[in-house]
């Protein structure tokens, strides 16, 4: 199961930040990867990134939100983090986190969703 | 990027209708394709991946099928339940990425 957690409202120039706490599986996990996608009418489903672990972790991030984002992990509290800078209006949405299922290849788990308004 | 390309953006049918969703990757993603089903103010929920399998739980009356850029979702005999809005999303490469959806409504 994954839990969603984070402020709704963001003020435009500061950060967003979403956290994903993970039950039933190990957030190191070699069977799954977490991704973050939000949904927005203007922008429909967005894939924003991935991490996952494999020995060591690794991120992927869309390039399109590359030089804003973070992501990190806390495997005490076996849970991932986005980091957002820098927001704008534009990041306003509905933010997912997701389990990968690396095996079957397809997103076989979603957070409840977070709405985020971007506005001062 | 590749480009998902859903048809037609909005349907509506009648009860027990059989209803044709499509799908067009603008390059070959092989069968790299999934299929989710999302209810308003849910999270999206597979259906279908690697073009043709049904996850487990989903009713029988969904199916998929395609390969190469063009793909389809059936569903054979539409339920009231079956009300929502479907995505197709490749994951031939990164970045992943959805199709712009198709709302299924009841006539």
């Amino acid at each position: 199961q994954l839990q969603q957690s984070g402020p709704g409202l963001v003020k435009p120039s500061q950060t967003l930040s979403l956290t994903c706490a993970i039950s039933g599986e190990s957030v190191s996990s070699d069977s799954a990867a977490w991704h973050w996608i939000r949904q927005s009418p203007s922008r429909g489903l967005e894939w924003l990134g991935r991490t996952y672990y494999r020995s060591q972790w690794f991120n992927d991030y869309a390039v399109s939100v590359r030089s804003r984002i973070i992501f990190n992990t806390d495997t005490s509290k076996n849970q991932v983090s986005l980091q957002l800078k820098s927001v704008t209006p534009e990041d306003t949405a509905v933010y997912y986190c997701a389990r990968w299922e690396s095996y079957g290849e397809y997103f076989e788990q979603w957070g409840q969703g977070t709405r985020v308004i971007v506005s001062s | 990027d590749i480009q998902m390309t859903q048809s037609p953006s909005s349907l509506s049918a009648s009860i027990g209708d059989r209803v044709t969703i499509t799908c067009q990757a603008s390059q070959d993603i092989a069968d790299f394709l999934n299929w989710y089903q999302q209810k308003p103010g849910k999270a999206p929920e597979l259906l279908i991946f690697a073009a043709s399998k049904l996850e487990t739980g989903v009713p029988s009356r969904f199916s998929g099928s395609g390969s190469g850029t063009d793909f389809t979702l059936t569903i054979r005999g539409l339920q009231p339940d079956d009300v929502a809005t479907y995505y197709c999303q490749h994951y031939d490469n990164l970045p992943l990425t959805f199709g712009g959806g198709t709302n299924v409504e009841i006539k």
